[in-house]
This record gives structure tokens, sequence and C-alpha cells, in this order.
């Protein structure tokens, strides 16, 4: 147990459906992070949220759209997604942005139909 | 070519045996992260290190700066050390970044 949970944990969809992912941490973090790791390749840095404030987006198309309402809330909002987005969806936290060690929670499986 | 680059990419070992997992990288960087992903995807951090040596158990972890390299070693491997080890580094500049390898598979068998 990372003290980072995520709901759900499996999720099927259709292309046209809107749904979204939900991440909580309870270790006090300033900082969380989503990230996609699709099949047989390496962990990719999606989004980072610094004080509830996204202070990086890395080239994610715009059917995915993050919220951090809180600084122990983390969602992403999913619409037309492409089967190609199928993949585990990490969420993680650490105190600060930097070079702090990241918990990582137990992920989203999702798959796109 | 990966930025970060690990080997073997698969590795099975019986019950006690020495194992050693490397990571390379391209970068200049501010610290090396390992990570451990068991089956169903959960991850758990292992270590952080920008220099030197870490110890944690049976875990050791370790970084040579100027050759851009790490290595993570275990004694007396388990079956329950079975799981996808991952490296990962920060790249000097990016405050928050992390950049993966692809992970090494490790089996231990009895």
């Amino acid at each position: 147990e990372t003290g980072v949970t995520q709901t759900p944990r499996h999720l099927v969809m259709g292309m046209t459906n809107k749904k979204s992912l939900k991440c909580e941490q309870h270790l006090g973090h300033n900082a969380m992070y989503w990230y996609k790791q699709s099949a047989k390749k390496p962990l990719e840095l999606m989004f980072v949220y610094s004080l509830e404030e996204r202070v990086e987006n890395n080239s994610v198309p715009s059917r995915f759209s993050p919220e951090c309402p809180n600084s122990s809330h983390l969602f992403l909002h999913l619409h037309t997604l492409q089967p190609e987005d199928s993949a585990l969806y990490l969420c993680a936290s650490s105190q600060n942005r930097g070079t702090d060690t990241q918990y990582f929670g137990p992920g989203t499986r999702l798959t796109v139909l | 070519k990966n930025e970060v680059e690990q080997s073997p990419q698969n590795l099975t070992a019986q019950e006690g045996e020495f194992i050693t997992i490397n990571c390379s990288y391209s970068v200049g960087i501010s610290a090396l992260h390992w990570l451990q992903q068991h089956p169903g995807g959960g991850i758990v951090s292992l270590f952080m290190l920008s220099s030197g040596k870490k110890k944690h158990g049976r875990l050791i972890a370790t970084i040579n700066i100027q050759e851009k390299h790490g290595s993570l070693h275990i004694t007396a491997s388990h079956p329950r050390d079975s799981a996808v080890y991952i490296c990962a580094v920060f790249k000097a500049g990016t405050a928050s970044k992390l950049t993966f390898g692809t992970g090494t598979r490790l089996q231990v068998t009895l």
C-alpha cells in the first residue's frame, strides 16, 4: 500500500464514451502525475500538477483532460478515445515537484473498443 | 534509441542466485530511480540515488555518474522477487520529468 489509490482498477469503454479516472493520495504531497504504460513501451509522463496547477503537459492529445481540484485528488477525463489508447494509466505523487521520490498508485487498466 | 537502456530484458534465475540488472543512460541526469512493478501493475519505488551506493535489505543499487551507468543487485534471490524492474532517470534541467527504461522482467524459480 503506497498511499495512492486509483479507481476504477479496470475500465472498458467504447470510442464514443466519456469516462473519468480518479486518483487520491493520502500522503500530504504537493505534486501529482499521470503516466501511461503501453505494452512493450516505457512509461510515458502525461501530466504534472504542482500545488494544483498544471505545470507540464507532455504533448498529450486533447481527448485526455486532467483536473486537479485539490492537492489530494487528480482526475483524468477521457472522451472519444481510440483503441491505441488502451493501456495502464498510473497516477503518482511526490512531496514536491522535482527529484523527490514518486509514489505510484496501482493503475487503471483501460481497454478502448 | 531510448535515452535509458536496460539489460537484460528478461532474466530467469534460481532461488538463491545473485542477480544484476544494468541501466545505461545517454543524457545528463540529476538522479537515477529504481522501481519494481509486480503483475497487476502496481509500482513501488526501491531506490533513488545520485551518487555512490545504497542498500536496503537484499537489494543494492549503485551508480557511476562518469560512465552513465547504474546497477541493481539482488542477493540471495527469492521467488517473491519476481517482478519487472524499471530504471528511470531525472534528466538534468527537467524539474520533474522521469525518463524510463523498458524494464527487466525477472523470474526467480525454486
